[in-house]
């Protein structure tokens, strides 16, 4: 049973550009949140999405936005990127009745210069 | 705001040594609390869900315990695998969703 995967594992960008982050939930769920986490620190919440919606988003500016597609895989793109938009970012797969836990995968580690 | 702090931020037990790990946290209607381990360069492992307080969830060296302003994760007898960094999330009733808010984490060292 494949659990959350994600790609690429690594990406280098630079000022400016725009880059598309793609996760492929755990068989059978249903829900994809995306989160950032920066060196030191823990996941930070970006939005989730649900049958192809963003459901809930965290304190993040418009430059993020995402898609879920009908499979239930998601794409998270970053426009305009700034240096302080380097981080791992995680993607995480759950059910979206009763509180399941979410299932992370082992993200993207984006590098901007 | 929910708010999750972790303490401490780093400690370093040699092996055998039990110890407990504090997560506190102040959230409109807990829905639940989470427990996670990550490895250098890898992705949080989901370890425990807790519901309410007085719940306790126990798994190999590793146990949870909730209350209704924290949660410990004891850690009896532990070995050189157990050094990871051990995260809490808390999950509100707010929004009608399911977004985390996490704490720093919790960096383990089991020396040998």
């Amino acid at each position: 049973d494949a659990g959350v995967t994600q790609s690429p594992t690594h990406l280098i960008k630079t000022r400016g550009q725009q880059v598309t982050l793609r996760c492929s939930p755990k068989s059978g769920h249903d829900t994809v949140s995306w989160y950032q986490q920066a060196l030191g620190q823990g996941p930070q919440f970006i939005f989730q999405y649900y049958e192809e919606e963003e459901r809930q988003r965290g304190n993040f500016p418009d430059r993020f936005s995402g898609h879920q597609f009908p499979n239930y895989s998601s794409e998270l793109n970053v426009n305009a990127l700034l240096l302080g938009d380097s981080a791992l970012y995680l993607c995480a797969s759950s059910l979206s009745w009763g509180n399941q836990p979410q299932h992370f995968g082992d993200g993207t580690r984006l590098s901007i210069l | 705001e929910d708010q999750v702090t972790q303490s401490p931020e780093a400690l370093r037990l040699q092996e055998g040594e039990s110890s407990s790990l504090n997560c506190s946290y102040t959230v409109s209607g807990l829905r639940g609390l989470f427990w996670y381990r990550q490895d250098p360069g890898k992705g949080p492992e989901f370890l425990f869900t807790l519901y309410s307080a007085g719940e306790e969830k126990e798994k190999e060296r590793l146990k949870a315990t909730l209350t209704k302003k924290e949660s410990f994760l004891h850690i009896t007898a532990p070995k050189p695998e157990d050094s990871a960094t051990y995260l809490c999330a808390v999950q509100g009733e707010g929004g009608g969703a399911d977004g985390l808010t996490f704490g720093k984490g919790t960096h383990l060292i089991i020396q040998p």
